[in-house]
């Protein structure tokens, strides 16, 4: 059983357009998070949700905005997509966000191509 | 402030080869040391961890030790193989809020 799953898995798009991407966790875990990849491979985190509510919001265009209906649920919306939002998107879930040796499990990444 | 740097790559290692890939961190606190690997096409993989100082996170050979004095991190392996190939990362965890900082990533590329 895949423990947290994202689709879709590769998104090419023309600049402009809306698009999203779905995350789901079957892991139970409260906490779940997207990052951002870019093309040298840094990581930066984007969004943090606990329980539904968004606890982590780093300087990301407003064009970005993260959805939770439930738990096990981080959906990533992007408007207005842009050439420099080509990357791969990364969802992750811990148990509990303040335990600080929890560990992050990361699903397999959307890699978002916009042309 | 929050950062981890690590040493760049690539690096390319003969199998069986001894592998040591620097990591040093800035942190508020004492936080919870990761190394994360990302096979090609793969997410990332927890490789092992620390919660405290002189704790060592061990797995599938690979090890690193937990210095506090230092700040450092690094991940060691004796002896590597091909399927080691991958990229790795260093991260901490912030003391609030549960964000992972990462370093930039490791090539590690393993010729038989």
């Amino acid at each position: 059983d895949t423990a947290v799953s994202q689709t879709p898995k590769y998104l090419v798009t023309q600049m402009g357009n809306d698009k999203s991407i779905k995350c789901e966790q079957n892991l139970g875990h409260d906490t779940m998070y997207w990052y951002k990849q870019d093309s040298k491979k840094f990581l930066k985190i984007m969004f943090s949700y606990n329980n539904k509510e968004l606890i982590i919001n780093e300087t990301v265009p407003n064009r970005f905005s993260p959805k939770s209906p439930d738990k096990a649920h981080l959906n990533l919306h992007i408007n207005s997509l842009e050439l420099g939002d080509s990357a791969v998107y990364f969802c992750a879930s811990s148990q509990d966000a303040p335990r600080d040796s929890d560990t992050q499990y990361f699903g397999p990444g959307t890699r978002l191509t916009v042309l | 402030g929050n950062s981890v740097t690590q040493m760049e790559g690539p690096v390319t290692l003969s199998e069986e080869a001894f592998l040591t890939i620097n990591c040093t961190y800035t942190a508020t606190g004492y936080p919870s040391l990761f190394w994360y690997v990302q096979y090609p096409g793969e997410g990332l993989q927890l490789l092992l961890k620390a919660t405290k100082a002189d704790d060592k996170g061990s797995n599938k050979g690979f090890e690193a030790t937990y210095r506090k004095e230092t700040t450092s991190f690094h991940l060691e392996k004796g002896s590597v193989q091909v399927s080691d190939s991958a990229v790795y990362f260093c991260a901490h965890r912030g003391s609030t809020l549960g964000r992972l900082y990462f370093g930039r990533g490791t090539q590690l590329t393993v010729w038989p």
